[in-house]
């Protein structure tokens, strides 16, 4: 079974704070990629990677940034937390076969 | 860049009719259409999947219909149960690479 997995399931964090998320996948995946979900909004794409030290932006990249050290980890951080980033953060994986394994998810609220 | 737009928002059927979720595309590039079950709390999951060389694919109670001329496919769901109620998401893709999901459709399966 693929295991995507995310370092917390809930976070609190103030205003201006510099906030890390982690994600970790045990599949050897080419592909990973960040989410943030919100309601009525369905699933919006902040980064993805395709390969260690490669990134791309998604659809809403701005006030964030990511880092892929190593294949198996992609990190995403809010370089200064605000409210407006409160909301579920989902990480997911992928090999070539293209099915999006996703991690359980961290709800991020920015007081 | 791919705008997936998807329909209706909300959807409440009684149990044993069929229900119908449909989604469009605008990149005439993507080629990768999966659909993805979220219940209430957990991470979305992948029900079924379609690629842009094939116009339909059925599995148990489940089926995608593909029309890459009009740029739009529709998850088919027969049957219903009430363990089908969730959120369900479509998305688009090229090649494994940069995903854009729909914003959602709340089913609902009534007894």
């Amino acid at each position: 079974d693929v295991k995507v997995t995310q370092s917390s399931r809930y976070l609190v964090k103030r205003t201006g704070e510099k906030v890390f998320l982690e994600c970790v996948q045990d599949m050897d995946h080419e592909n990973m990629f960040w989410y943030r979900q919100d309601p009525g909004l369905g699933l919006r794409l902040i980064y993805f990677s395709y390969d260690v030290k490669m990134k791309e932006k998604g659809d809403i990249p701005e006030g964030y940034s990511v880092s892929r050290e190593k294949k198996e980890r992609f990190s995403l951080i809010l370089e200064s937390a605000s409210t407006n980033q409160t909301s579920m953060y989902l990480c997911a994986s992928t090999s070539s076969e293209e099915e999006q394994y996703f991690g359980p998810g961290t709800r991020l609220t920015v007081t | 860049g791919e705008n997936v737009e998807q329909h209706p928002s909300t959807l409440s059927v009684q149990e044993g009719d069929s229900a119908v979720i449909k989604c469009t595309y605008s990149d005439s590039a993507s080629n990768y259409f999966p659909w993805y079950k979220q219940e209430l709390g957990k991470r979305p999951q992948l029900i079924i999947d379609i690629r842009s060389n094939v116009g339909e694919k059925k599995d148990q109670r489940i089926a995608v219909t593909l029309n890459k001329t009009a740029k739009h496919f529709s998850l088919h769901i027969t049957e219903t149960q009430p363990e089908d109620s969730a959120v369900y998401f479509c998305a688009a893709s090229t090649n494994g690479q940069n995903f854009v999901f729909g914003p959602g459709t709340r089913l609902s399966v009534l007894p």
